[in-house]
């Protein structure tokens, strides 16, 4: 069974600092996810990465996928209090599995 | 362009009674994903449709869970007998799945429905 593990699991933060939360695997993945939920909703996807090495930008938000394909950070700059919500990574693999999640909290 | 919707929102029964979800995908969309989120993790997959065909209910508990989705289109996902470990957030999600490009496998998620066994 693939597994996917993320840290830290909880980061409370101030607004206008930095962060990185990580995303980590023993296993291969095809694919990588990182997705948004808020509670009360359902996951919202971010972005999908595919090649190792790959680094992609949404706005203050950077994404990078491992060259092994079996890790991935989310780095945020400038936080703000919208960017608080739990954050997923999901790989897909021989099967499609979510990591625990990082719990953000942007403080204002 | 609409998007998953998931009824009902809320539902509370308890243990050894059944519940049934039910879940509506976005249009045209061939993949169909069950979800259970329990409070603090991550969502685990609990059974994939391709159309009105099974992909993967490996980590579906079959003595008590069953889904179905007759016409490829919308689901239902039921519990019976319900425990108290099966509170959680049950969420769908659809995919195009055309297996095409990265963006062929992005899932849209719905709200979700919460679970609470007592």
């Amino acid at each position: 069974t693939q597994l996917l593990e993320q840290s830290p699991q909880f980061l409370s933060i101030q607004e206008g600092e930095n962060l990185t939360v990580y995303c980590n695997s023993s296993s291969v993945f095809s694919s990588l996810q990182w997705y948004r939920q808020e509670p009360g909703e359902g996951p919202v996807l971010l972005v999908t990465v595919v090649t190792g090495g790959e680094v992609k930008k949404l706005k203050r938000l950077t994404f990078q996928f491992g060259d092994a394909r079996k890790d991935s950070s989310l780095h945020i700059t400038a936080a703000q209090p919208g960017d608080t919500g739990l954050y997923l990574c999901a790989g897909r693999g021989q099967n499609f599995v979510f990591g625990p999640g990082t719990r953000l909290s942007v403080l204002p | 362009e609409a998007g998953v919707a998931q009824s009902p929102r809320y539902k509370i029964i308890e243990k050894r009674q059944s519940v049934a979800f039910w879940c509506n995908p976005i249009s045209g969309h061939a993949t169909l994903y069950w979800y259970q989120q329990i409070l603090g993790q991550g969502p685990k997959l609990l059974i994939q449709f391709q159309n009105n065909g099974v992909v993967d209910d490996s980590q579906l508990p079959k003595d008590r869970f069953s889904a179905e989705r007759l016409k490829g289109v919308d689901s239902t996902l039921k519990i019976q007998p319900a425990k108290l470990e099966d509170s959680a957030v049950y969420l769908c999600a659809s995919s195009f799945t055309s297996g095409v490009g990265r963006d062929s496998y992005e899932q849209y998620f719905g709200p979700g429905t919460r679970l609470t066994v007592t």
